[in-house]
């Protein structure tokens, strides 16, 4: 069990530029979320996925965001044409689906902090 | 919709205290809680996770609590140490076991 995993860790990028982000979730786990959190703030719900599919999105994933899981392993964060408002730390946590009280329980990776200037 | 709210805000505390951060949310129809900390600029460390049929949960000086019916969670800091300054996040699961946050206890323990 290696932990979820997030590539890059920082991403510094001009308004209108695209950028795509990277999770490895630890390998026996078939959910993956993804969150976003700004400054002061808790994090907030973008995503999830259930093996390969895309099971619920927030209101708050407008279209210029998409996500993929493709072969249910590691999934994939695209924002197009970022702006500003896109400065935020993303977060990646997988888990078990299944029977069980525990099996639901996230585990979070380190984060991509972007920055777009 | 499930609401989650942390109080106090933050919190300053001389080195050796002992302290509480609640933990409140509306909908008592959770299945776990969990405590986070958060380090400044970094990702999360899970603390604790209190599954749904549980009342507490402890790990060395922390000990969490949780009352479904009045829809609260206190997590108590034995004997804090300045390592322990850090954000302490509540989140609960909720629908499709997504997490729902609140907005965190800045803590600062002086030495």
């Amino acid at each position: 069990d290696t932990g979820v995993s997030q590539d890059p860790r920082h991403k510094i990028t001009k308004r209108g530029q695209n950028v795509t982000f990277r999770c490895d979730p630890i390998s026996e786990h078939n959910r993956l979320y993804w969150y976003r959190q700004t400054l002061g703030q808790g994090p907030e719900f973008l995503t999830y996925f259930q093996n390969e599919a895309q099971l619920e999105k927030s209101r708050l994933l407008s279209d210029r965001f998409s996500a993929e899981r493709p072969k249910g392993s590691f999934s994939t964060l695209e924002i197009q044409r970022t702006e500003q408002g896109d400065s935020a730390m993303y977060l990646c946590a997988s888990s078990r689906g299944g029977p069980g009280a525990r099996s639901y329980e996230q585990y979070f990776g380190p984060g991509t902090r972007l920055t777009v200037t | 919709k499930q609401e989650v709210t942390q109080i106090p805000a933050a919190l300053s505390v001389p080195e050796g205290e002992n302290l509480v951060l609640n933990c409140s949310f509306t909908d008592s129809a959770i299945y776990n809680l969990q405590w986070f900390r958060q380090d400044p600029g970094k990702g999360l460390t899970s603390l604790l996770l209190i599954q749904s049929s549980q009342r507490e949960q402890t790990s060395g000086r922390l000990n969490a609590s949780l009352d479904k019916s009045s829809g609260r969670s206190t997590l108590y800091i034995a004997a804090s140490q300045p390592g322990d300054s850090a954000t302490y996040l509540c989140a609960v699961y909720g629908n499709n076991r997504k997490l729902i946050w609140g907005l965190g206890t800045s803590l600062a323990v002086n030495p």
